[in-house]
């Protein structure tokens, strides 16, 4: 079954913290995965995408398909990364299966 | 940029009636979808269309039906609205082509009394 499943409803960190927000995913065939970000009052919108491992807005996510993880990893957290977070994985035919949402919020 | 827009932020509607909720993209994007949105449950894929007058079911498409009669237009319907379908409903295009991004309007939000 093609699932992707986010643990944390909610995260909450201090700014200058490390923030990690957790995705994992199941798949039988080659994983594409995304992350997408959805700020106050704003559209969602792309992220990152694991295939063009690069960083954005200071937030990397690294596929581990050992562990069928895409973990988005930022080394200090800003409160401007306070949003919603989805993790998604591509199915096939653009078809992407979205995770049930992380709220970060970015205390002062 | 890529603009994609929702004819409507908020609606309410009573129980019984249809219900058209209208998505316009200026991309010429081939693919497009409606989700919704609601706390918990992260996006559910409605229904998406690959091409005019092509129309796909998603993971949730029960109570719902699609219209796609032009590139640029993807309409959802609601035959006859119940409570059960009061959400946040986004609407999305896609290139079809690499790289996969989809790019999502701004939503709207449906109450059904």
């Amino acid at each position: 079954a093609q699932r992707v499943t986010q643990p944390e409803k909610l995260l909450s960190v201090f700014k200058g913290a490390p923030v990690e927000l957790k995705c994992n995913y199941s798949y039988s065939g080659s994983p594409e995965l995304f992350w997408y970000v959805q700020y106050s009052r704003q559209r969602l919108q792309l992220l990152l995408r694991h295939i063009s491992r690069e960083s954005i807005k200071g937030f990397t996510a690294d596929l581990n398909k050992g562990e069928t993880s895409f973990h988005l990893k930022k080394p200090f957290a800003q409160e401007e990364d306070s949003a919603m977070y989805y993790c998604a994985l591509s199915v096939g035919a653009q078809k992407l299966v979205f995770g049930q949402g992380t709220r970060l919020t970015i205390n002062p | 940029d890529v603009k994609v827009t929702q004819s409507s932020r908020y609606l309410v509607k009573r129980t019984g009636e249809k219900v058209f909720l209208e998505c316009v993209q200026d991309m010429d994007h081939e693919n497009m979808f409606w989700y919704r949105q609601d706390p918990g449950l992260g996006l559910r894929l409605i229904y998406f269309s690959y091409d005019v007058k092509m129309k796909e079911k998603g993971d949730i498409p029960e109570g719902y039906s699609v219209s796609r009669e032009k590139k640029e237009r993807f309409s959802l319907i609601l035959e006859s609205a119940s409570t059960n379908q009061t959400s946040m409903y986004l609407c999305a295009s896609e290139p079809g082509l690499d790289p996969l991004e989809q790019y999502f309007g701004p939503g709207t939000r449906l109450t059904v009394t």
